[in-house]
Protein backbone atom coordinates (compact mmCIF):
# COMPACT_ATOMS: atom_id res chain seq x y z
CA UNK A 1 0.00 0.00 0.00
CA UNK A 2 0.88 3.69 -0.11
CA UNK A 3 2.03 5.61 2.15
CA UNK A 4 3.39 9.53 2.31
CA UNK A 5 5.74 10.64 5.24
CA UNK A 6 6.42 13.82 5.97
CA UNK A 7 8.53 15.89 8.41
CA UNK A 8 8.97 17.44 10.94
CA UNK A 9 5.70 17.50 12.47
CA UNK A 10 5.98 20.69 14.03
CA UNK A 11 8.51 23.51 13.87
CA UNK A 12 9.55 27.19 15.07
CA UNK A 13 12.09 29.25 13.56
CA UNK A 14 12.84 32.79 13.71
CA UNK A 15 12.20 35.11 10.74
CA UNK A 16 15.20 35.26 8.34
CA UNK A 17 16.21 31.85 8.86
CA UNK A 18 16.34 29.19 6.54
CA UNK A 19 13.53 26.16 5.96
CA UNK A 20 13.45 22.59 4.45
CA UNK A 21 10.62 20.39 4.43
CA UNK A 22 10.76 16.81 3.37
CA UNK A 23 8.02 14.12 1.71
CA UNK A 24 8.42 10.96 0.32
CA UNK A 25 5.83 8.52 -0.85
CA UNK A 26 6.05 5.02 -0.82
CA UNK A 27 4.49 1.97 -2.78
CA UNK A 28 3.59 4.06 -5.92
CA UNK A 29 5.72 5.55 -8.88
CA UNK A 30 5.35 8.56 -10.83
CA UNK A 31 3.09 10.26 -8.78
CA UNK A 32 1.86 13.57 -8.87
CA UNK A 33 3.19 15.51 -5.92
CA UNK A 34 2.17 18.71 -3.87
CA UNK A 35 2.16 21.12 -1.06
CA UNK A 36 -0.50 23.18 0.23
CA UNK A 37 -0.80 25.29 3.05
CA UNK A 38 -3.17 26.02 5.68
CA UNK A 39 -3.21 29.12 7.08
CA UNK A 40 -4.85 29.88 10.45
CA UNK A 41 -8.84 29.97 10.12
CA UNK A 42 -8.38 29.63 6.10
CA UNK A 43 -8.65 26.65 3.41
CA UNK A 44 -6.25 25.06 1.67
CA UNK A 45 -4.39 26.83 -0.87
CA UNK A 46 -2.12 25.74 -3.45
CA UNK A 47 1.51 26.46 -3.30
CA UNK A 48 3.33 24.08 -5.50
CA UNK A 49 2.68 20.52 -7.57
CA UNK A 50 4.79 18.59 -9.72
CA UNK A 51 3.99 15.90 -12.47
CA UNK A 52 7.58 14.67 -12.76
CA UNK A 53 11.00 15.17 -11.41
CA UNK A 54 12.49 18.23 -12.22
CA UNK A 55 8.89 19.66 -13.05
CA UNK A 56 7.59 22.31 -10.63
CA UNK A 57 4.43 24.31 -11.25
CA UNK A 58 4.48 27.21 -9.26
CA UNK A 59 0.66 28.73 -7.53
CA UNK A 60 1.54 31.40 -5.77
CA UNK A 61 4.31 33.95 -5.77
CA UNK A 62 6.26 34.11 -2.35
CA UNK A 63 9.41 33.64 -0.70
CA UNK A 64 8.74 29.82 -0.88
CA UNK A 65 10.54 27.24 -3.37
CA UNK A 66 10.46 23.28 -4.41
CA UNK A 67 12.37 20.78 -5.87
CA UNK A 68 11.46 17.37 -6.92
CA UNK A 69 15.28 15.46 -6.66
CA UNK A 70 13.93 12.32 -7.11
CA UNK A 71 10.26 10.23 -8.39
CA UNK A 72 9.02 10.34 -4.44
CA UNK A 73 10.35 12.81 -3.12
CA UNK A 74 9.56 16.51 -2.85
CA UNK A 75 10.98 19.13 -0.78
CA UNK A 76 9.77 22.42 0.02
CA UNK A 77 12.21 25.56 1.17
CA UNK A 78 12.23 29.16 1.67
CA UNK A 79 15.86 30.86 1.92
CA UNK A 80 14.55 33.31 4.49
CA UNK A 81 11.26 33.08 6.47
CA UNK A 82 8.51 35.65 6.81
CA UNK A 83 6.32 36.20 10.02
CA UNK A 84 3.89 35.23 7.22
CA UNK A 85 4.67 31.91 6.07
CA UNK A 86 3.90 30.58 9.59
CA UNK A 87 0.92 27.81 8.84
CA UNK A 88 0.18 24.41 8.82
CA UNK A 89 2.01 22.45 5.61
CA UNK A 90 0.70 19.64 3.83
CA UNK A 91 2.50 17.29 1.49
CA UNK A 92 0.12 15.39 -0.70
CA UNK A 93 0.41 12.73 -3.67
CA UNK A 94 -1.99 11.18 -6.33
CA UNK A 95 -2.05 8.95 -8.81
CA UNK A 96 -0.94 10.48 -12.58
CA UNK A 97 -3.47 12.26 -14.27
CA UNK A 98 -7.00 14.08 -13.74
CA UNK A 99 -9.65 13.11 -11.79
CA UNK A 100 -7.66 11.32 -8.66
CA UNK A 101 -7.86 12.10 -5.25
CA UNK A 102 -5.08 13.65 -2.77
CA UNK A 103 -3.74 11.86 -0.60
CA UNK A 104 -2.34 13.96 2.24
CA UNK A 105 0.40 13.07 5.03
CA UNK A 106 -0.43 14.56 8.18
CA UNK A 107 1.11 18.09 7.99
CA UNK A 108 4.04 20.17 9.50
CA UNK A 109 2.89 23.15 11.80
CA UNK A 110 5.62 25.71 11.30
CA UNK A 111 5.54 28.73 13.32
CA UNK A 112 8.19 31.84 12.54
CA UNK A 113 8.73 33.82 15.41
CA UNK B 1 -10.82 35.01 -6.94
CA UNK B 2 -12.06 32.04 -5.06
CA UNK B 3 -13.18 29.51 -6.93
CA UNK B 4 -14.77 26.73 -4.78
CA UNK B 5 -16.83 28.20 -1.63
CA UNK B 6 -17.85 26.90 1.31
CA UNK B 7 -19.91 29.75 3.09
CA UNK B 8 -20.86 27.92 6.29
CA UNK B 9 -17.98 28.06 8.24
CA UNK B 10 -19.34 26.04 11.16
CA UNK B 11 -22.35 23.61 11.18
CA UNK B 12 -23.87 22.10 14.71
CA UNK B 13 -26.02 18.71 14.36
CA UNK B 14 -27.43 16.55 16.69
CA UNK B 15 -26.01 13.00 17.12
CA UNK B 16 -28.67 10.81 15.20
CA UNK B 17 -29.32 13.60 12.61
CA UNK B 18 -28.27 14.59 9.21
CA UNK B 19 -25.96 16.95 8.39
CA UNK B 20 -25.34 18.79 5.03
CA UNK B 21 -22.51 20.64 4.08
CA UNK B 22 -22.74 22.85 1.15
CA UNK B 23 -20.90 23.71 -1.37
CA UNK B 24 -20.39 26.33 -4.89
CA UNK B 25 -18.34 26.79 -7.17
CA UNK B 26 -18.46 29.29 -10.27
CA UNK B 27 -15.83 27.53 -12.95
CA UNK B 28 -18.43 25.83 -15.29
CA UNK B 29 -15.50 24.17 -16.25
CA UNK B 30 -14.69 21.81 -13.51
CA UNK B 31 -15.91 18.21 -13.77
CA UNK B 32 -14.93 16.66 -10.36
CA UNK B 33 -15.55 17.07 -7.19
CA UNK B 34 -14.58 15.63 -3.95
CA UNK B 35 -14.89 15.80 -0.44
CA UNK B 36 -12.47 15.55 2.85
CA UNK B 37 -12.37 15.15 6.34
CA UNK B 38 -9.56 16.80 8.82
CA UNK B 39 -8.87 16.26 12.36
CA UNK B 40 -6.80 18.61 13.79
CA UNK B 41 -3.20 18.51 13.38
CA UNK B 42 -3.50 15.75 11.01
CA UNK B 43 -3.85 15.87 7.18
CA UNK B 44 -7.11 15.95 4.95
CA UNK B 45 -8.56 12.39 4.22
CA UNK B 46 -10.61 11.81 1.13
CA UNK B 47 -14.10 10.64 2.27
CA UNK B 48 -15.83 11.02 -1.34
CA UNK B 49 -16.13 12.19 -4.93
CA UNK B 50 -18.41 12.84 -7.93
CA UNK B 51 -17.60 13.43 -11.53
CA UNK B 52 -19.60 15.73 -13.19
CA UNK B 53 -21.93 13.58 -15.25
CA UNK B 54 -23.58 12.08 -12.46
CA UNK B 55 -25.63 14.16 -10.31
CA UNK B 56 -25.66 11.46 -6.81
CA UNK B 57 -22.77 9.59 -5.23
CA UNK B 58 -23.69 7.40 -1.72
CA UNK B 59 -20.94 5.33 0.35
CA UNK B 60 -22.36 4.14 3.09
CA UNK B 61 -23.32 7.27 5.56
CA UNK B 62 -22.53 9.55 3.03
CA UNK B 63 -24.25 11.16 0.15
CA UNK B 64 -23.10 13.80 -2.33
CA UNK B 65 -25.26 15.39 -4.49
CA UNK B 66 -24.01 17.73 -7.43
CA UNK B 67 -26.51 20.25 -8.98
CA UNK B 68 -24.80 21.61 -12.53
CA UNK B 69 -27.33 24.22 -13.16
CA UNK B 70 -26.37 25.68 -9.73
CA UNK B 71 -22.85 25.03 -9.05
CA UNK B 72 -23.67 23.49 -6.08
CA UNK B 73 -22.62 20.55 -4.32
CA UNK B 74 -23.64 19.21 -1.23
CA UNK B 75 -22.77 16.42 0.99
CA UNK B 76 -24.86 14.65 3.62
CA UNK B 77 -23.97 12.94 6.44
CA UNK B 78 -26.42 9.95 7.52
CA UNK B 79 -27.20 9.36 11.08
CA UNK B 80 -24.54 11.45 12.02
CA UNK B 81 -21.87 10.25 14.38
CA UNK B 82 -19.61 11.96 17.17
CA UNK B 83 -16.55 10.70 15.12
CA UNK B 84 -18.19 12.88 12.18
CA UNK B 85 -16.86 15.92 14.27
CA UNK B 86 -14.35 17.10 11.80
CA UNK B 87 -13.70 20.17 9.40
CA UNK B 88 -14.99 19.46 6.17
CA UNK B 89 -13.10 20.65 3.17
CA UNK B 90 -15.32 20.58 -0.49
CA UNK B 91 -12.64 20.52 -3.47
CA UNK B 92 -12.55 20.59 -7.19
CA UNK B 93 -10.83 19.90 -10.51
CA UNK B 94 -10.62 20.55 -14.05
CA UNK B 95 -10.44 17.73 -16.95
CA UNK B 96 -7.06 17.30 -17.78
CA UNK B 97 -5.59 19.88 -14.94
CA UNK B 98 -3.39 17.69 -12.18
CA UNK B 99 -4.64 20.25 -9.44
CA UNK B 100 -7.76 20.24 -6.75
CA UNK B 101 -8.89 23.71 -5.56
CA UNK B 102 -10.53 23.62 -2.46
CA UNK B 103 -13.29 25.65 -0.66
CA UNK B 104 -12.38 27.09 2.82
CA UNK B 105 -13.81 24.42 4.89
CA UNK B 106 -16.78 23.89 7.28
CA UNK B 107 -16.65 22.95 11.11
CA UNK B 108 -19.12 20.30 11.56
CA UNK B 109 -19.50 19.43 15.67
CA UNK B 110 -21.61 16.43 16.04
CA UNK B 111 -23.74 17.29 19.60
CA UNK B 112 -24.56 13.54 21.80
Amino acid sequence: SQTIHQWPATLVQPVGSPLSLECTVEGTSNPNLYWYRQAAGRGLQLLFYSVGIGQISSEVPQNLSASRPQDRQFILSSKKLLLSDSGFYLCAWSVRGSGSPLHFGNGTRLTVT
Amino acid sequence: DQQVKQNSPSLSVQEGRISILNCDYTNSMFDYFLWYKKYPAEGPTFLISISSIKDKNEDGRFTVFLNKSAKHLSLHIVPSQPGDSAVYFCAASVEGAQKLVFGQGTRLTINP
